[in-house]
């Protein structure tokens, strides 16, 4: 069975305080890896997609990196309008283009 | 105004009620999802569908039915609701089902 765990559940930074997020995770055979920012009474927003282990991508201040068995997202210099809670998923290669299995997310807050 | 829209964004019902959440997108996208997003739980999926007049079930379906006679809309129906339903749902599109764009979500509570 496909599974995500995220840590940590919560994160409190000052602004400018860079840190990571880690997304571990166990699938059959990776397609594909995304990464989704989600403000509280909103659906989630895409940020990446990352599809094999050495890949990055950067978006303004969030950058996604990936190896075979966990992601980072990297935020550098943070705002605080990056305070959003910062979901990973894992879409396996078997099992339909449906199959994608959420973390439960990341709870990021930026202080001033 | 163009993208995914869902209605109602929030609603009371009672058990035992029928009930019907509406969702709309303007991209043309073929795939359209249906989640249920709980504490302590990722996002669910309850049903996908690949285009029009093609649906099937997701992890969690009893309780639901779904229908897509349009490619634009993609209604999700609790037939007769339960407490355990009382959750946010998110109604998703893409024209690539590697990556899924999200509506703003229906706030359901059955008491």
């Amino acid at each position: 069975e496909d599974q995500v765990t995220q840590s940590p559940e919560a994160l409190r930074l000052q602004e400018g305080e860079s840190s990571s997020l880690n997304c571990s995770y166990t699938v059959s055979g990776l397609r594909g890896l995304f990464w989704y920012r989600q403000d509280p009474g909103k659906g989630p927003e895409f940020l990446f997609t990352l599809y094999s282990a050495g890949e990055e991508k950067e978006k303004e201040r969030l950058k996604a990196t990936l190896t075979k068995k966990e992601s980072f997202l990297h935020i550098t210099a943070p705002k605080p309008e990056d305070s959003a809670t910062y979901l990973c998923a894992v879409q396996a290669r078997s099992g339909g283009y449906q199959k994608v299995t959420f973390g439960i997310g990341t709870k990021l807050q930026v202080i001033p | 105004d163009a993208g995914i829209t869902q209605s109602p964004r929030y609603k009371i019902t009672e058990t035992g009620r029928q009930v019907t959440l509406m969702c709309h997108q303007t991209w043309s996208h073929s795939y359209m999802f249906w989640y249920r997003q709980d504490l302590g739980h990722g996002l669910r999926l309850i049903y996908y569908s690949a285009a029009a007049d093609i649906t099937d079930k997701g992890e969690v379906p009893d309780g639901y039915v779904v229908s897509r006679s349009k490619t634009e809309n993609f209604p999700l129906t609790l037939e007769s609701a339960t407490r355990s339903q009382t959750s946010v749902y998110f109604c998703a599109s893409t024209s690539n089902p590697e990556t899924q764009y999200f509506g703003p979500g229906t706030r359901l509570l059955v008491l």
